[in-house]
């Protein structure tokens, strides 16, 4: 089954604690990318990834890092929380980076609230 | 710069009304692709539908249609006879082909659908 996999699904962490969100996909799929989820705002892009060791800034990148050493992971890191990250986080992946009609693929969220 | 607006924040109606959520959009591209997807009270998103720029014609999927206009840079959704299963927030999101960010979807910010008895 075609899936993308994101966890901690739910994390409730200590501002400063640096944590990792993973996401997977399974389909082989070029194009990677993280968005946030905020009331009143919509989903925004943090990072992408158009293939292995290619990433980008998307429009709200501070305070995030990510890697993408394999096609199939793009780990999204916050090396020190704070409370203006919480937020509930989508992880999505395509086939291509450049055609604007694939697909896109998200997982199922996950809910982070920094204290 | 790309736009997606859904002047909507809540829409309130009664079980089996008709329902419109509005999506207007701004792009400088010919070339893109606008979408619904759905968020259940779960978190999850669901895709409801994909719309290429050269493609105009209204849509339907059971109780589900669109309504393209490039025009008024308008792609609305309507739900006929709504059911309290749709409550849920809707989102109408916009790609384009030339942007950076590969397949970036540009999201509005959401209409949160209440579907009562």
């Amino acid at each position: 089954e075609a899936q993308v996999t994101q966890n901690p699904r739910y994390l409730i962490t200590v501002t400063g604690k640096k944590l990792t969100v993973t996401c997977s996909q399974n389909m082989n799929h070029e194009y990677m990318s993280w968005y946030r989820q905020d009331p009143g705002l919509g989903l925004r892009q943090i990072y992408y990834s158009m293939n292995v060791e290619v990433t980008d800034k998307g429009d709200v990148p501070e305070g995030y890092k990510v890697s993408r050493k394999e096609k199939r992971n793009f780990p999204l890191i916050l090396e020190s929380p704070s409370p203006n990250q919480t937020s509930l986080y989508f992880c999505a992946s395509s086939l291509t980076p450049v055609f604007p009609g694939n697909t896109i693929y998200f997982g199922e969220g996950s809910w982070l609230t920094v204290v | 710069a790309q736009k997606v607006t859904q002047a909507q924040t809540e829409i309130s109606v009664v079980e089996k009304e008709d329902v419109t959520l509005d999506c207007v959009y701004e792009t400088r591209d010919t070339t893109y692709y606008l979408f619904w997807y759905k968020q259940p009270p779960s978190g999850e998103l669901v895709f409801l539908i994909r719309r290429n720029s050269f493609d105009e014609q209204n849509e339907i999927s059971g109780r589900y249609s669109w309504n393209f206009q490039k025009s008024t840079s308008s792609f609305n959704f309507t739900i006929t006879a709504s059911q309290v299963v749709d409550s849920a927030v809707y989102f109408c999101a916009l790609s384009e082909a030339f942007t950076g960010g590969g397949n970036k979807l540009t999201f509005g910010t959401g209409t949160q659908l209440k579907v009562e008895l």
